[in-house]
């Protein structure tokens, strides 16, 4: 059961902006950094931005994370087809004493 | 490099156990805590609990309080996970990753653990 609330879907094409919400409480998003991370079909999940809005070495700019109060977001732009994946926001839960994941987005480029 | 990688795919009766190990290469593993995550099919990610490489403290979700064991073997640099009691809905991937701090930023590939009777 997830804590973090998020669009079951997004879609654009490319080099479009798309934009995926997570929406939280302030015991996770609220008091703590949120986390992204990108899984593409048939693998494991992939760090994209840690820290509400840092990017590993490696991870393509048009990547970037804000976020407001008890929601958080990323943002892809200029979208491209390889960017075609399940998005899913995670941070730590204080109440909980864990981590929690969003309900994951799947993003589809048209 | 990092690497984390992890043991073969099983198949459980139900009300059996199943122990998936990490074998983690690439940095010194005391340094990091690991956490495992899993992944019901066609679900979301489940974070299941924590564990230190440095002296082994743990930080289980309270779902999974009771039935998961995670120990490591730092002679090896190897985690493991311990799942007891396995029921239908405990089938999924099971991954583990390295958890510098309240992230996971290198990922095993994954233990595909069913559960059939």
């Amino acid at each position: 059961q997830s804590v973090l609330t998020q669009p079951p879907s997004a879609s654009g094409t490319p080099g479009q902006r798309v934009t995926i919400s997570c929406s939280g409480s302030s015991s996770n998003i609220g008091s703590n950094a949120v986390n992204w991370y990108q899984q593409l079909p048939g693998t494991a999940p992939k760090l994209l931005i840690y820290t509400n809005n840092q990017r590993p070495s490696g991870v393509p700019d048009r990547f970037s994370g804000s976020k407001s109060g008890t929601s958080a977001s990323l943002a892809i732009s200029g979208l491209q087809s390889e960017d075609e994946a399940d998005y899913y926001c995670a941070a730590w839960d204080d109440s909980l004493n864990g981590h929690v994941f969003g309900t994951g987005t799947k993003v589809t480029v048209l | 490099q990092v690497q984390l990688v992890q043991s073969g795919a099983e198949v459980k009766k139900p009300g059996a156990s199943v122990k998936v190990s990490c074998k983690a290469s690439g940095y010194s593993f005391t340094n990091y805590g690991l956490t495992w995550v899993r992944q019901a099919p066609g679900q979301g990610l489940e974070w299941m609990g924590w564990i230190s490489g440095y002296n082994g403290n743990t930080n289980y979700a309270q779902k999974f309080q009771g039935r998961v064991s995670m120990t490591t073997d730092t002679s090896t640099s190897t985690a493991y996970m311990e799942l007891r009691s396995l029921r239908s809905d405990d089938a999924a991937v099971y991954y583990c990753a390295r958890a510098p701090r309240h992230y996971f930023d290198y990922w095993g590939q994954g233990t595909l653990v069913a559960v059939s009777s």
